[in-house]
């Protein structure tokens, strides 16, 4: 079974640039996440998918932060204008339900510097 | 608020026991995962408890205590390539599929 697909892996932009990250979850996930993890600490959920629909973007950054999942599969990251402290990486991750307790299978991540 | 501790950096010798400890303070509380970070690579699922108690999975065991808000990961016959972040996350209810993170404990295994 294939697993979560991110790109891109590695991203390196100057301040105030844009950018854009893509997911493809795992097949038949109808929840899907972005989490940020800067160096040294856990990932911290930026934004929850259940379809196409947004479950929470309480610690999204809306200023700055976008995402969407238009068909309900395929989801999209996108940063405007990026600051330092946005140096991070984006985990892209899925699981079948968002009911509490199941299981969510991570991406490889996209490691973006700001610089 | 949500508060996950666990101990930063562990050691330890190959062919050992290593036990890494998680305490918690959250509401909302539903289960306790554990997740298993190399360097540069995705988290990974190793276990998930929701009732009190040991559950074992291969040299891999996890244990949680709801009461004390306490959970610790068991590693027996340790490899070299156990070497990796271990991430303790509590699961909340309240809508959605939450996963609060502590920062993660950096193992290093041994000669």
């Amino acid at each position: 079974e294939a697993g979560v697909a991110q790109s891109p892996r590695y991203k390196i932009i100057e301040k105030r640039q844009s950018v854009a990250f893509w997911c493809n979850p795992i097949s038949g996930h109808a929840t899907l996440y972005w989490y940020q993890q800067i160096l040294g600490q856990g990932p911290k959920l930026l934004i929850q998918f259940q379809n196409n629909g947004v479950v929470d973007d309480s610690q999204l950054p809306k200023d700055r932060f976008s995402a969407e999942r238009l068909k309900g599969v395929d989801s999209t990251l996108k940063i405007q204008p990026a600051k330092l402290e946005d140096s991070a990486v984006y985990l892209c991750a899925s699981s079948l339900a968002r009911t509490a307790g199941n299981t969510i299978y991570f991406g490889e991540g996209s490691w973006l510097t700001v610089v | 608020g949500q508060n996950i501790d666990q101990p930063t950096e562990m050691t330890a010798t190959e062919g050992a026991i290593v036990q890494i400890n998680c305490t918690y303070q959250t509401s909302g509380f539903n289960g306790l995962f554990w997740y298993q970070q190399h360097a540069g690579e995705a988290p990974t699922f190793l276990s998930y408890n929701v009732l009190d108690g040991l559950e074992e999975k291969g040299r891999f065991s996890s244990f949680l205590s709801r009461s004390k808000g306490y959970s610790y990961l068991l590693l027996k016959e340790l490899q070299m390539k156990d070497s990796a972040s271990y991430l303790c996350a509590a699961s909340l209810t309240g809508g959605g599929n939450k996963l609060t993170f502590g920062t993660g404990t950096q193992l290093k295994v041994e000669l």
